[in-house]
């Protein structure tokens, strides 16, 4: 079934762990994005790729890397682990990343709890 | 910055409209509508682009007015299902080939 999947669904991390969240996506997306989503602040951008090979920093990148080896995968690094991390992290795709012509496919979440 | 939503919230009756607005203090270059049910990912509704038409998706409508950098949401004749959180994410200058979201307008539509 073509679309996005997140691993892990939910997770307890004890502070200062370091965390590796998965995104796979199967429909040959250029470009992808990893959001964070807290209660009313919205989503916001923590980093980003266009292409494979390249990726960029959203508005909240701060305690946060991510690599784009391949087109499928974007996973997204919480280095040490801080409580106000604590958040539902969602991934996209889009075709491209020219965002005025191209919507955004969101995965289904992770649930990270940083305690 | 990222853009303003109003209202906050909102409950409608089946077959009552509303309208949502997003607002922001930048140039848009497009805006995007996405629906998130309690519990599950935003699903994309339609873009607009600066200088293009008003868009529509079954009863729910969207314009974008560019001379007060704003984009307005219609829901007519509500259904139950488009009950959920109504999110606007906007490209602007200073943030183009990335969206920034508002901090959305939940919708309640009861029998």
């Amino acid at each position: 079934i073509a679309g996005i999947t997140q691993a892990p669904t939910s997770q307890i991390l004890a502070a200062g762990r370091r965390m590796t969240l998965r995104c796979t996506q199967d429909m040959r997306h250029n470009a992808m994005y990893w959001y964070r989503q807290d209660l009313g602040l919205g989503l916001r951008l923590i980093h980003y790729s266009n292409t494979a090979g390249t990726t960029g920093k959203g508005e909240v990148p701060d305690g946060y890397s991510v690599s784009r080896a391949n087109t499928d995968d974007f996973p997204l690094t919480l280095a040490s682990a801080v409580p106000s991390q604590t958040s539902v992290y969602f991934c996209a795709s889009s075709v491209s990343g020219t965002v005025g012509y191209n919507e955004q496919f969101f995965g289904p979440g992770t649930r990270l709890t940083v305690l | 910055q990222q853009p303003v939503q109003s209202p906050q919230a909102v409950i409608l009756r089946e077959g009552e409209d509303a309208v949502i607005n997003c607002s922001s203090s930048k140039a848009l270059y497009s805006v995007h509508w996405y629906r998130q049910k309690h519990g599950e990912a935003p699903v994309f509704l339609m873009i607009l682009l600066k200088g293009g038409e008003q868009k529509g998706h079954d009863k729910i409508s969207a314009s974008f007015n560019e001379k007060k950098q704003q984009s307005s949401l219609y829901l007519t004749a509500s259904q139950l299902s488009y009950s959920g959180t109504y999110f606007c994410g906007t490209e602007s200058a200073d943030s183009w080939g990335k969206l920034q979201f508002g901090a959305g307008t939940q919708v309640v539509v009861t029998p």
